[in-house]
């Protein structure tokens, strides 16, 4: 199975963007591109999810490279409440999260 | 509806004895997961069930780890014989398909002293 790879960790300006990459370049061509983010002492909470064109949802955008080989969480205006782990995930029916990258916001 | 659950939130063992963790998945899922997170790590994957079939076991660490959906909805992760080791979060998710968004509980935070 393919895996990921993530910068450790990264800190953040309250109400600035961020933008979280990734390295994927083993991915399959059905490989889904998802993301996920853990708050502490939580589970995984679903954040976004693509396949090959980018996505934009509530909570953030998802920008996929042309060889799809890496891809980019944006958050527009982080927050507080951003403050997790951030996990970058191929699916199959197994989903390898690795050590993800872990968000520090500063106020 | 209700969001997948997990019973107990916490548990305290001692080495050698046998513990039994529920999940709740969503209703209506199809698949369901449990993922191992040892302190500081990401989450593991143990094993995988689409309804009451178990296709993927492949990431269980020992054949003290069992877990079973009789029914095609509740699962039960048992680990028998516990070891210091085992100290982790167990997580269980669910999702309509496997390659769907799976949808995580809050785990379980079993401590083996």
């Amino acid at each position: 199975d393919a895996k990921t790879t993530q910068p450790n960790s990264m800190e953040s300006n309250e109400e600035e963007p961020v933008h979280l990459p990734c390295n994927h370049s083993t991915i399959s061509g059905t490989d889904y591109i998802h993301w996920y983010r853990q708050l502490p002492s939580q589970g995984p909470e679903y954040v976004i999810h693509g396949l090959t064109s980018n996505v934009n949802n509530r909570m953030a955008s998802l920008a996929i490279a042309e060889d799809r080989k890496s891809s980019t969480l944006i958050l527009h205006r982080a927050t507080l409440r951003d403050a997790a782990v951030y996990y970058c995930i191929l699916n199959g029916n197994q989903f390898y999260f690795g050590t993800g990258t872990s968000l520090t916001v500063i106020p | 509806g209700a969001g997948v659950s997990q019973s107990p939130r916490y548990k305290v063992a001692k080495r050698g004895q046998d513990v039994a963790l529920r999940c709740d998945p969503i209703s209506g899922h199809v698949s369901l997961f449990w993922y191992q997170q040892a302190l500081g790590q990401g989450p593991e994957f143990l094993t995988y069930f689409q309804n009451e079939a178990q296709l993927d076991k492949s990431g269980l660490p020992s054949d003290r780890f069992f877990a079973e959906r009789p029914e095609g909805s509740v699962s039960t992760l048992k680990i028998q014989r516990t070891q210091q080791e085992d100290s982790a979060v167990y997580l269980c998710a669910s999702s309509f398909f496997s390659q769907e968004t799976q949808y995580f509980g809050p785990g379980t935070r079993l401590l083996v002293l």
